[in-house]
């Protein structure tokens, strides 16, 4: 069964920092694109930040572009997110999916960040 | 950046109707536009890929069209589990967007 798994969640407060991963099973991890998308308590989807399959290249929106970080390790199956300088804003579920051609068709079912100021 | 706008924001209806509901982007996306559903506490899930195309498992009361820049999600006959959410979203460029969002209430 293809899967993810968001891990990493938890509360910080304004200024602080944190980790997300994403850990991968039932597809060929390396071959496909990923993505991390975040909602906002109440609100609509947000993309936050996309890479390739190989890691070379990394895509970012301009609310978090300088503070976030995507990277994967294609040899732990596994996609991250390295968040610094959390702003009350950046609280959200935080969601990675799949990407095949130009959609993104499977997701994980999230992780919860709260930023407190 | 390509903004994507939904619209209605919000639209009540009833089991058997038949629903629209239309994305228009800033600037031409070709068909590089994707649907999807998400139900309260729960991660979106793709119905509709490249403007046209039916995600496998979707029921087929579901379908999209549009090219460029205006796109339409129809729900041919409304089923108690499509009341939900639905968003469009372009794949055309980064920043990738999504539109703000359809809530489909129960009438």
């Amino acid at each position: 069964e293809v899967q993810l798994l968001e891990s990493g969640g938890g509360s910080v407060q304004s200024g602080g920092s944190l980790r997300l991963s994403c850990a991968a099973s039932g597809f060929t991890f390396s071959s496909y694109a990923m993505t991390w998308v975040r909602q906002a308590p109440g609100k609509g989807l947000e993309w936050v930040s996309a890479i390739t399959s190989s890691g070379s290249s990394t895509y970012y929106a301009y609310s978090v572009e300088g503070r976030f970080t995507i990277s994967r390790d294609n040899s732990k199956n596994t996609l991250y997110l390295q968040m610094i300088s959390l702003r009350a804003e950046d609280t959200a579920i935080y969601y990675c999916a799949k990407i095949w051609m130009s959609y993104m068709d499977v997701w994980g079912k999230g992780a919860t960040v709260t930023v407190s100021s | 950046d390509i903004q994507m706008t939904q619209s209605p924001s919000s639209l009540s209806a009833s089991v058997g109707d038949r629903v629209t509901i239309t994305c228009r982007a800033s600037q031409s996306i070709n068909t590089y536009l994707n649907w999807y559903q998400q139900k309260p506490g729960k991660a979106p899930n793709l119905l509709i890929y490249t403007a046209s195309s039916l995600e496998s498992g979707v029921p087929s009361r579901f379908s999209g069209s549009g090219s460029g820049t205006d796109f339409t999600l129809i729900i041919s006959s409304l089923q108690p589990e499509d009341f939900a959410t639905y968003y469009c979203q372009q794949s055309y460029a980064t920043p990738y967007s999504f539109g703000q969002g359809t809530k489909l209430e129960i009438k």
